[in-house]
């Protein structure tokens, strides 16, 4: 069965500084990893997604994150955070070995805030 | 505008007394799914469906019903609702084209049961 954890509930970063949200995963085969983020009342937005290929994957406002086949982690990354960038962050991973569907599963959501 | 929409955003309701959430896409998308987010435990799949007709359960199905009649509704229906299912609900499609396609999401419902 394939897993994806987040392990820190909440990171909190100084704007300007960088910033990472870490995520690691467990499948049976290749996986396919995504990142998304959930502003306030509002629904899942898709940041980035690892396909194959390079291991940093750039996304939507600046974002990036690493792919670490070894460590199998998927940490999301930004160089200089903004206010802006608090939102909650979610990592998911569709396994392709999980039938027709290839059914995705979420972590548990790591809350970022960004402090001025 | 490419979207997925829900209604109602918001709803109180009472034990028992059966509701339905809608869900539309316009993005003549294949795969819908509904998911149930709660503090902790993240996102958790309720239903999905591949195409019309086409339903499955998820991860967390008991206690909820969908139907997939028309491509772009899929409706997700509380027929006795409990307070164990006062959460917030997301429904979510994507083409079934390659399995490396994101999911778009609707803006989420949030229910409460008392």
């Amino acid at each position: 069965a394939q897993s994806v954890a987040q392990p820190e509930d909440q990171v909190n970063v100084a704007e300007g500084n960088p910033l990472t949200v870490k995520c690691t995963y467990s499948v049976s085969g290749n996986p396919y990893l995504f990142w998304y983020v959930q502003y306030p009342n509002r629904g899942l937005q898709f940041l980035l997604k690892y396909i194959t290929g390079d291991n940093l994957v750039k996304g939507s406002y600046g974002f990036e994150a690493e792919f670490n086949k070894s460590q199998t982690s998927f940490h999301l990354k930004k160089p200089s955070a903004l206010v802006s960038d608090s939102a909650l962050y979610f990592c998911a991973v569709r396994d392709l070995n999980s039938g027709g569907y290839q059914k995705v599963t979420f972590g548990t959501g790591t809350k970022l805030q960004v402090i001025p | 505008e490419a979207q997925v929409t829900q209604n109602p955003r918001y709803l109180i309701t009472v034990t028992g007394k059966k509701l339905t959430v809608t869900c539309s896409q316009n993005m003549n998308h294949e795969y819908m799914s509904w998911y149930r987010q709660d503090p902790g435990l993240g996102l958790r799949q309720i239903y999905y469906s591949m195409n019309v007709e086409v339903t499955d359960k998820g991860d967390v199905p008991e206690g909820y019903k969908v139907s997939r009649k028309e491509k772009r509704n899929f409706p997700l229906i509380l027929e006795s609702p409990s307070p164990n299912q006062t959460s917030l609900y997301f429904c979510a499609s994507r083409s079934q084209g390659d399995p490396w396609n994101e999911q778009y999401f609707g803006p989420g419902t949030r229910l409460t049961v008392t």
